[in-house]
């Protein structure tokens, strides 16, 4: 299958700071990528929809401000998490869908995904 | 609206029987359904995908799931489990009159493979 690269793995911060999670698709394009979080033993939470060239599309209840996503070209989006505080340590995990055969019926490929602590 | 239900949180089998791992699903018009498997600290891997034709899917390592569209289920299975499937599976759904593409997935099921 497709592969998704996420970086970095795992990160740790002070609070107050910024971090920036990177999303590549390495071997096709995304014109569509998507950010999830996941808290422990619980299941993915949509947070955005990243759209090559366009506003992000975020869900209800998603700060866009805290939460900067940016997807400048069509194997790249980044999500900043700015001004980090301890209940934002999480699990975030980006995913993209193929530019070329990406329809409702094709899977997405998913990020190793990023461990973000924030002390 | 869409959603997944996947109504164990755990799953405890003996390595070399079968498994199986429920997931029921609501959603309008034609299902579009997905199983991913988790290890720790990972991200998701795709194992199989039902869109249309056969109701019994075949996917990665051994893994295949029954579509059935009068239950609303499309439950994983696997004839013989080995150890190394202890994961977390997510089932997942995107309704096929949906237009904006994203994928609602269930809360989970840990499978725990004892030897």
């Amino acid at each position: 299958g497709a592969v998704v690269s996420q970086h970095p793995s795992r990160v740790i911060c002070k609070s107050g700071t910024s971090v920036k999670i990177e999303c590549r698709s390495l071997d096709f394009q995304a014109t569509t990528m998507f950010w999830y979080r996941q808290f422990p033993k619980q299941s993915l939470m949509l947070m955005a929809t990243s759209n090559e060239g366009s506003k992000a599309t975020y869900e209800q209840g998603v700060e866009k401000d805290k939460f900067l996503i940016n997807h400048a070209s069509l194997t790249l989006s980044t999500l900043t998490v700015t001004s980090a505080h301890p209940e934002d340590s999480s699990f975030y995990i980006c995913s993209a869908r193929d530019a070329g055969t990406g329809g409702q019926n094709t899977e997405a490929f998913f990020g190793q995904g990023t461990r973000l602590t924030v002390v | 609206a869409q959603s997944v239900a996947q109504p164990e949180d755990q799953v405890n089998v003996a390595e070399g029987n079968p498994l199986t791992v429920k997931c029921t699903y609501s959603v309008s018009g034609n299902p579009y359904l997905f199983w991913y498997v988790q290890y720790p600290n990972r991200g998701l891997q795709f194992l199989l995908k039902y869109i249309t034709g056969d109701n019994l899917v075949k996917g990665s390592y051994g893994f295949e799931a029954e579509f059935n569209k009068s239950q609303t289920s499309f439950h994983l299975k696997k004839p013989s489990a080995l150890v190394s499937d202890s994961a977390l599976y997510f089932c997942a759904v995107r309704g096929g009159n949906t237009g904006f593409q994203k994928l609602v997935f269930g809360t989970g099921t840990r499978l725990l493979v004892s030897p």
